[in-house]
C-alpha cells in the first residue's frame, strides 16, 4: 500500500528557505506514469497547490510562486523535495505531499501533512 | 486564472441530501475533482472526473458536471459526512486550482 510522508523542519525564519522532504513507501516512485505534488494550507483557509515533479524532473509550478519554489526527485531514495525560498508569515501552512495523476490531474493519495511555521 | 466558487457552508438534517456547487466559466468542459477534509486530517479524494468514486468511498457520493455548475451530491447524509469539501480542476497556467471549500454541516 503506498504511503506519502512529510519531514523537515516545523520552524523556519522569515527571509530563510523552507526545505520539505516527501518519502513514498510502498512503490516506486519512478515506476509509474504518476507526477508528485506539494499542497499547502494556511491555518484556517483552503488548499493551494504549490507544484507538481515527474521522476524525470518534469515540473508544473503554481504561477503565483513559481519564483521561489524549486521542487526536485530523488529517484534513489524514493523521495521528492520542496524548496521555498525568501519564506514570510504568509507562507505558514500545513505542507502536504501527494501523488498527482496525470490526464485529468487530481491528487489519489495525501500524506498526513506537516505544519511549518514562520517566525523569528 | 480560472476561479472556482463554492458557498462558505451547507447545512442538511441527517437522512437527507447535501448538494454543495462549484462555479465556474463553462467548468462543464473540465473535469472536476472533490475532496472531503475533516479537521485535524489530510483531504481524502471522493470524487473525481466529475461522476467517478475512488474504491472505498461511499456510493452515497455522486457528481454532476454541466455548463458554469458542477454539484457534489451526498445522498442519506450522515454525521460522519460533517467535514470541509473542496473542488478542484486542472489548469497548470492557473494560479487557483481549488475552490475555496464549503462547510458541510449536519444538523
Amino acid at each position: 500500500q503506498l504511503q506519502l510522508q512529510e519531514s523537515g523542519p516545523g520552524l523556519v525564519k522569515p527571509s530563510e528557505t523552507l526545505s520539505l522532504t516527501c518519502t513514498v513507501s510502498g512503490g516506486s516512485i519512478s515506476s509509474s506514469s504518476y507526477y508528485w505534488g506539494w499542497i499547502r494550507q494556511p491555518p484556517g483557509k483552503g488548499l493551494e497547490w504549490i507544484g507538481s515533479i515527474y521522476y524525470s524532473g518534469s515540473t508544473y509550478y503554481n504561477p503565483s510562486l513559481k519564483s521561489r519554489v524549486t521542487i526536485s526527485v530523488d529517484t534513489s531514495k524514493n523521495q521528492f523535495s520542496l524548496k521555498l525560498s525568501s519564506v514570510t508569515a504568509a507562507d505558514t501552512a500545513v505542507y502536504y505531499c501527494a501523488r498527482h495523476v496525470p490526464g485529468d490531474w487530481y491528487f489519489d493519495l495525501w500524506g498526513r501533512g506537516t505544519l511549518v511555521t514562520v517566525s523569528s | 486564472s480560472y476561479v472556482l466558487t463554492q458557498p462558505p457552508s451547507v447545512s442538511v438534517a441527517p437522512g437527507q441530501t447535501a448538494r454543495i456547487t462549484c462555479g465556474g466559466n463553462n467548468i462543464g468542459s473540465k473535469s472536476v475533482h472533490w475532496y472531503q477534509q475533516k479537521p485535524g486530517q489530510a483531504p481524502v479524494l471522493v470524487v473525481y472526473d466529475d461522476s467517478d468514486r475512488p474504491s472505498g468511498i461511499p456510493e452515497r457520493f455522486s457528481g454532476s458536471n454541466s455548463g458554469n455548475t458542477a454539484t457534489l451530491t451526498i445522498s442519506r447524509v450522515e454525521a460522519g459526512d460533517e467535514a470541509d469539501y473542496y473542488c478542484q480542476v486542472w489548469d497548470s497556467s492557473s494560479d487557483r486550482l481549488f475552490g475555496g471549500g464549503t462547510k458541510l454541516t449536519v444538523l
